[in-house]
């Protein structure tokens, strides 16, 4: 079946630094991939998305970009601030689920000032 | 516009009751999840409905896991003669037709069993 893997954490940076979250994902067929984010004591919210190869989803100074080739989609930003302090999910829907997301584990992300 | 509410956002209750948690979707949204966040399993899919579709009930973990949507809406997850290992964030989610398959998020419900 569909699986998402990434990477554990926690991550700790220093503010302003370079951040990469891995996600590597098992599917078959061509899914949607997804990053969602959880801030402390809050809800899922969608971060950004991409729906074929090679398509860059981006949004707030994170982007992502779904390579096919690799099975991938790595979260990046440029500089990371304190309020991205949260929990990054890397998410999948298959073609051929039913619809619904298949999560990776979570890595939470700690931005230090 | 209005998010996904759900109720109650706290729930404790004792072994072997019974619960019942809410999800208001996004309106005009025409599908509605249920999902189980918990330290050891992270988020599980439980059910999925769609329109006036047969819901998909694969990941509901055991008989005692029960969901119904009324008027293709409001969602109930009931959960009967609850157990410790119940114990977790419930997540409901709704996304409209069509798209990519973004799911639109609740801020969930905190089930603890003592």
């Amino acid at each position: 079946g569909d699986s998402v893997t990434q990477m554990e954490g926690p991550v700790t940076l220093s503010e302003e630094a370079f951040l990469t979250i891995n996600c590597t994902y098992t599917a078959t067929g061509y899914p949607s991939l997804f990053w969602y984010v959880q801030y402390p004591g809050e809800g899922l919210q969608l971060l950004l998305k991409a729906t074929k190869a090679d398509d860059k989803g981006s949004n707030k100074g994170f982007e992502a970009t779904y390579r096919k080739e690799t099975t991938s989609f790595h979260l990046e930003k440029g500089s990371v601030q304190v309020s991205d302090s949260a929990v990054y999910f890397c998410a999948l829907r298959g073609p051929n689920a039913g619809n619904m997301l298949t999560f990776g584990g979570g890595t939470r992300l700690m931005v230090k000032p | 516009g209005a998010g996904v509410s759900q109720s109650p956002s706290n729930k404790v209750t004792e072994k072997g009751k019974d619960v019942e948690l809410r999800c208001d979707p996004i309106s005009g949204h025409t599908a509605l999840y249920w999902y189980r966040q918990s330290l050891g399993q992270g988020l599980e899919f439980l059910i999925y409905f769609q329109g006036n579709s047969a819901p998909d009930k694969s990941g509901l973990p055991s008989d005692r896991f029960s969901a119904e949507r009324t008027g293709g809406s409001v969602s109930t997850l009931t959960i009967q003669r609850t157990q410790q290992e119940d114990s977790a964030v419930y997540l409901c989610a709704s996304s409209p037709l069509g798209g990519a398959g973004e799911q639109y998020f609740g801020p969930g419900t905190r089930l603890t069993v003592t």
